[in-house]
């Protein structure tokens, strides 16, 4: 069964980059399929990030695409998120997820990140 | 790109069928049959429901059902029963090759 697993700082400082990395197991990243990343705001709805080919080739949000990279590792079946720039607004909690290519069939737990000094 | 439009709450009864519509452009929803839907309870993941406008994933109940109509997508869920109380999610792809969620849609068995 395909899992999905969030990991990484729990609190970033305005300004600076929140970094998060996706695990994934019961299903190697290089045998296909899209990865992605979505978040949720406390109390509000879904935004996606944007998204990953096992290749490597992406696809960003425009509204957060100046900030936004998503890379890939199949050596450790991970992919991961960076976000630059960080304000109060960027706290949420954050979803990986595979992609299919066009809808989410599997998800992690999520991740909540709050931006604060 | 702007949000897909759905109505921020929808209730029924136990027993009773209702629908939420997810509304977008011919550039989304319209342009493609590429329409999914999400459950999600507080403080869980989503899980995927319907996609591509009407296929239901294995172990979901075919108390769910999607359809589409120009640039408006519908989920239907029938039989309504307390467990069903969630919010709920559209997703499209886009012409833009990105993806879009809906606002999302707090349902309440009553």
């Amino acid at each position: 069964q395909v899992q999905l697993q969030e990991s990484g700082p729990g609190l970033v400082k305005p300004s600076e980059t929140l970094s998060l990395t996706c695990t994934v197991s019961g299903y190697s990243i290089s045998s296909g399929y899209y990865w992605g990343w979505i978040r949720q705001p406390p109390g509000k709805g879904l935004e996606w990030i944007g998204s990953i080919y096992h290749s490597g080739g992406t696809y960003y949000n425009p509204s957060l695409k100046s900030r936004v990279t998503i890379s890939v590792d199949t050596s450790k079946n991970q992919f991961s998120l960076k976000l630059n720039s960080v304000t109060a607004a960027d706290t949420a909690v954050f979803y990986c997820a595979r992609v299919g290519p066009w809808y989410f069939d599997y998800w992690g737990q999520g991740t909540l990140v709050t931006v604060s000094s | 790109q702007s949000a897909l439009t759905q109505p921020a709450s929808v209730s029924g009864s136990p027993g009773q069928s209702i629908t939420i519509s997810c509304t977008g452009t011919s550039s989304d929803v319209g342009g493609y049959n590429y329409v999914s839907w999400y459950r999600q309870y507080p403080g869980k993941a989503p899980k995927l429901m319907i996609h591509d406008v009407s296929n239901r994933p294995s172990g979901v109940s075919n108390r769910f059902s999607g359809s589409k109509s120009g640039n408006t997508a519908s989920l239907t869920i029938s039989g309504l029963q307390a467990e069903d109380e969630a919010d709920y999610y559209c997703s499209s792809y886009t012409s833009s090759s990105t993806l879009i969620f809906g606002g999302g849609t707090k349902l309440a068995v009553l």
